[in-house]
């Protein structure tokens, strides 16, 4: 999806280990949002910020952190990596153009 | 935002028109109808959005009942790439770049068969 940009695409990790996933847009979006998606579910929300600066939970932010670095920028961190966190991350913008997706399985 | 009820699956035949239901009974009057699909594995696709107008695009049509309190999607002539989840969402704000979260449910699983 142009405009949009997601990283990794895929990352394999061990339990207790950290990784941040990255989002970048360049459309000039104030909002922007992370999902998770799991097999056979709808998308639920993580974490969201509403401009550059700000940051609010959604309806799944256990275990996560985020940060808005700019307003082009925001990343998802996983502190302390958990099985129950593998899972495919979408990261959103303007509520109208998702990222294709980063998948992570922690084993 | 308000909740929304959509059927778990519906079939189709490549050609004919899909009409995808979706319940949104406690939309409030400032809140809009949005609809998305999610090929598989790929991010979720914007189709289109409404307030109280029936509204058409390339893609499809949006018809809002008077009570606004339901909605239909109607992909006109529906291919094998349109096999995918759709899902209906209420919410405040229309514009891309607008400070408002969305919420997703499992949302209609469209099958196109040959």
């Amino acid at each position: 999806n142009a405009g949009v940009t997601q990283t990794p695409k895929f990352q394999v990790l061990k339990t207790g280990q950290s990784m941040t996933l990255q989002c970048a847009q360049d459309m000039n979006h104030n909002s922007m949002y992370w999902y998770r998606q799991d097999p056979g579910m709808g998308l639920r929300l993580i974490y969201y910020s509403a401009s550059e600066g700000t940051t609010d939970k959604g309806e799944v932010p256990n275990g996560y952190n985020v940060s808005r670095l700019n307003k082009r920028e925001f990343s998802l961190r996983l502190e302390s990596a958990a099985p129950s966190q593998t899972s495919v991350y979408f990261c959103a913008t303007g509520e109208l153009f998702f990222g294709e997706g980063s998948r992570l399985t922690v084993l | 935002d308000a909740k929304t009820t959509q059927p778990p699956s519906m079939d189709c035949a490549e050609g004919r028109a899909a009409n995808l239901p979706c319940n949104h009974s406690t939309i409030s009057g400032n809140e809009y109808v949005y609809w998305y699909r999610q090929i598989h594995s790929q991010g979720p696709q914007y189709i289109i959005h409404g307030l109280k107008n029936n509204e058409t695009n390339e893609m499809a049509s949006l018809i809002i009942t008077e009570d606004r309190k339901s909605s239909t999607l109607i992909l006109p002539h529906a291919t094998l790439r349109d096999t995918a989840v759709y899902y209906c969402i209420v919410r405040v704000g229309h514009s891309g770049g607008s400070n408002y979260k969305l919420t997703f449910g499992k949302g209609t699983l469209l099958t196109v068969n040959p």
